[in-house]
């Protein structure tokens, strides 16, 4: 079954570094997402991409951050100047059409020292 | 903003018995709801899923109940399994776009 992939698994990182998750979606996806959760809290939205530009974006998502997708398979997430908040498991997602369920990779737990 | 809630952070049962699992919502403009279940150290796998326009879906030992007036909506799984126990994640969103997830519930199915 197709599935999501992300890498890399664990990512550590100074604090103050660029970082950049990577996300393989699910290849005839046309929608992505990224969510992330801190530990002990829930799942929380980042942003959502489609038709190559941002479709919505949290509160979170402030100017640090940015998404891309920079060929046909691969989804981005950039993290310009991490701060210690930004400790957290991050998740990518996609789907397909309107209707279907989002399906989650694995994620990467990037840690902020 | 809690716009979705799982009330019970854990629940207990017994293999082959039923397990309900309970969420509600604030938001009446949610349309699209979704079960997620969560093993540590792998992302939330899509279990089932209802639209607004139905108040029941079923699949397999697992079955989605949605009371719209009641703005709750709950995860049925007859008969439970050992392999069931997991953490389970509520979600829901406007036009399946971006989810908005509950804060889980852990379920454990003991022998």
């Amino acid at each position: 079954e197709p599935e999501v992939t992300q890498t890399p698994s664990h990512q550590v990182t100074q604090m103050g570094q660029e970082v950049i998750l990577r996300c393989v979606p699910i290849s005839n996806h046309l929608y992505f997402y990224w969510y992330r959760q801190i530990l002990g809290q829930k799942v929380e939205f980042l942003v959502s991409f489609y038709n190559n530009e941002i479709s919505e974006k949290s509160e979170i998502f402030d100017d640090q951050f940015s998404v891309e997708r920079p060929d046909g398979s691969n989804f981005t997430l950039k993290i310009r100047s991490t701060k210690l908040e930004d400790s957290a498991m991050y998740f990518c997602a996609s789907r397909g059409s309107s209707g279907q369920p989002q399906h989650f990779g694995d994620g990467t737990r990037l840690s902020i020292l | 903003d809690q716009q979705v809630k799982q009330n019970s952070p854990s629940l207990s049962v017994q293999e082959g018995r039923i397990s309900i699992l309970n969420c509600d919502y604030t938001n009446s403009m949610f349309d699209y709801f979704l079960w997620y279940k969560k093993y540590p150290a792998e992302g939330p796998t899509f279990l089932i899923s209802i639209s607004s326009i139905k108040d029941k879906n079923e699949d397999g030992r697992f079955t989605v109940f949605l009371n719209k007036s009641a703005k709750h909506l709950s995860l049925h799984i007859v008969p439970s399994q050992p392999g069931d126990s997991a953490v389970y994640f509520c979600a829901a969103s406007e036009d399946t776009d971006k989810l908005i997830f509950g804060t889980g519930t852990r379920l454990q199915v003991f022998p």
